[in-house]
């Protein structure tokens, strides 16, 4: 099982400041296609999850271009920049190359 | 608008059984891979099941193997999960989810809660 770890577990964020999480796999997620299948999603209290990031760096609809995914083999990050206090939340990595599929703990954003 | 509605939580006793139901809207089920994840209290995501397009693919957790059973109904535009066996351990959220592929959820539904307990 690919075993998914986020640092850090939580950030205090000054509202227009920016967040950066780290997600590292236990094994590569670069497939034999030659893409990489590492995803992010946000989850706001109460609500269910939603996609953010697939495949690294691609934001799905409607996601700002605030959010940026990058990364590669083993180590990705997504960064927010200038974080509004709506993206208060967990955010969660997720690999999509290998069943079973596996997320991360996940990092809670908090305003500060 | 595309959306997911899950049916069937409830409150039931270790060993028991429940059917979770998930109603697809303004988009065809079986065109799509379709997975369950759930959420136990407090806790953080974890993949559950998962069913192909043609329905003849399945896959399950470790944890869940032998005991659940994922399945669709076109004519009802609806996923299933059978989980048999309960133990206080599955009790979550239970979210049904459409893949866009390689195993990113792109919709989510609102989640049903199942609680294991005496």
């Amino acid at each position: 099982e690919i075993v998914l770890t986020q640092t850090p577990l939580s950030l205090s964020v000054t509202p227009g400041q920016s967040a950066s999480i780290s997600c590292k796999s236990s094994q590569s997620l670069l497939y034999y296609n030659g893409n990489t299948y590492l995803h992010w999603y946000f989850q706001k209290p109460g609500q269910s999850p939603q996609l953010l990031i697939y495949e690294v760096s691609k934001r799905f609809s409607g996601v700002p271009d605030r959010f940026s995914g990058s990364g590669s083999g083993t180590d990705f990050t997504l960064d927010i920049s200038r974080v509004e206090a709506e993206e208060v939340g967990v955010y969660y990595c997720a690999q999509g190359i290998q069943l079973p599929l596996t997320f991360g703990g996940g990092t809670k954003v908090e305003i500060k | 608008e595309v959306q997911l509605v899950e049916s069937g939580g409830a409150l039931v006793q270790p060993g028991g059984s429940l059917r979770l139901s998930c109603e697809a809207s303004r988009f065809t089920l079986s065109n799509f891979w379709m997975d369950w994840v759930r959420q136990g209290p407090g806790k953080g995501l974890v993949w559950v099941s998962r069913i192909d397009i043609d329905g003849n693919f399945t896959s399950y957790a470790d944890s869940v193997k032998g005991r659940f059973t994922i399945s669709r109904d076109s004519t009802k535009n609806t996923l299933y999960l059978q989980m048999n066996s309960l133990r206080a351990d599955d009790t979550a959220i239970y979210y049904c989810v459409r893949d866009r592929g390689w195993n990113a959820f792109e919709i989510w539904g609102q989640g049903t809660m199942v609680t294991v307990s005496s």
